[in-house]
């Protein structure tokens, strides 16, 4: 039940595409989903995240779509940028602060 | 920079051994989270603590131990270091209070063990 399930374990995409990695839970407690980017060498970095009482939440390119009766979510990288290329890890928690529990993880590939 | 610091950088040891490694969290953050990244198991939570007390445990060993300091700096302490404890460790920071969970990490400590 602290499962958090990402997908693609890897991705491919064009300069100027869609990136999509997706995310899933069966924890009902969790109260907090963000998502994390990491460069090789370097610590996770938070990129953006949602609460459960919205379905979207959009900061520049970057969009997490939160889906509360699927138990879902999902991280939409539009345009793009080579400069994206790196792996993407999303977590939940419980409400306030307490542990993240991460999926494996998608490694991201932007070609030019 | 996430404000959170970390050191050393990279560690090499050998097996048996006992390491230390430290964590600074942002200024104001109370709570301080260890975890470890392996390439089998991703990243999991080992340990956190908030104004020196102990909160929550994961899957920590009992070979490993850690402690926050009044001046609310972490160590992590590794004891009979076995080959698979081979990973990144990282610390990670919060603030207390309200319902946002923002955890900002450091840049980890790269252990290896011969």
């Amino acid at each position: 039940q602290q499962q958090v399930k990402q997908s693609p374990q890897s991705l491919i995409v064009q300069k100027g595409g869609i990136s999509i990695i997706n995310c899933a839970y069966e924890n009902t407690a969790f109260d907090y989903f963000p998502w994390y980017q990491q460069f090789p060498g370097k610590g996770p970095a938070l990129l953006i995240a949602i609460r459960p009482d919205v379905s979207e939440k959009k900061e520049g390119r970057f969009t997490i779509s939160f889906n509360k009766s699927a138990k879902q979510f999902s991280l939409h990288i539009m345009d793009s940028q080579p400069g994206d290329s790196a792996t993407y890890f999303c977590a939940a928690s419980g409400r306030g602060a307490q542990k993240l529990v991460f999926g494996q993880g998608t490694r991201l590939t932007i070609n030019p | 920079d996430s404000g959170v610091t970390q050191t050393p950088k990279h560690l090499i040891t050998a097996t048996g051994q006992r390491v230390t490694l430290r964590c600074s969290p942002r200024s104001g953050d109370l709570s301080v989270y260890w975890y470890q990244q392996s390439l089998d198991q991703g990243l999991q939570f080992l340990i956190q603590y908030y104004n020196g007390e102990e909160r929550a445990k994961g899957n920590i060993l009992e070979r490993f131990s850690a402690q926050q300091f009044p001046d609310l700096h972490s160590e992590l302490n590794l004891s009979s270091l076995e080959l698979g404890d081979s990973a990144l460790y990282f610390c990670a920071s919060s603030v207390v209070g309200g319902r946002v969970n923002e955890q900002f990490f450091g840049p980890g400590t790269r252990l290896t063990v011969l």
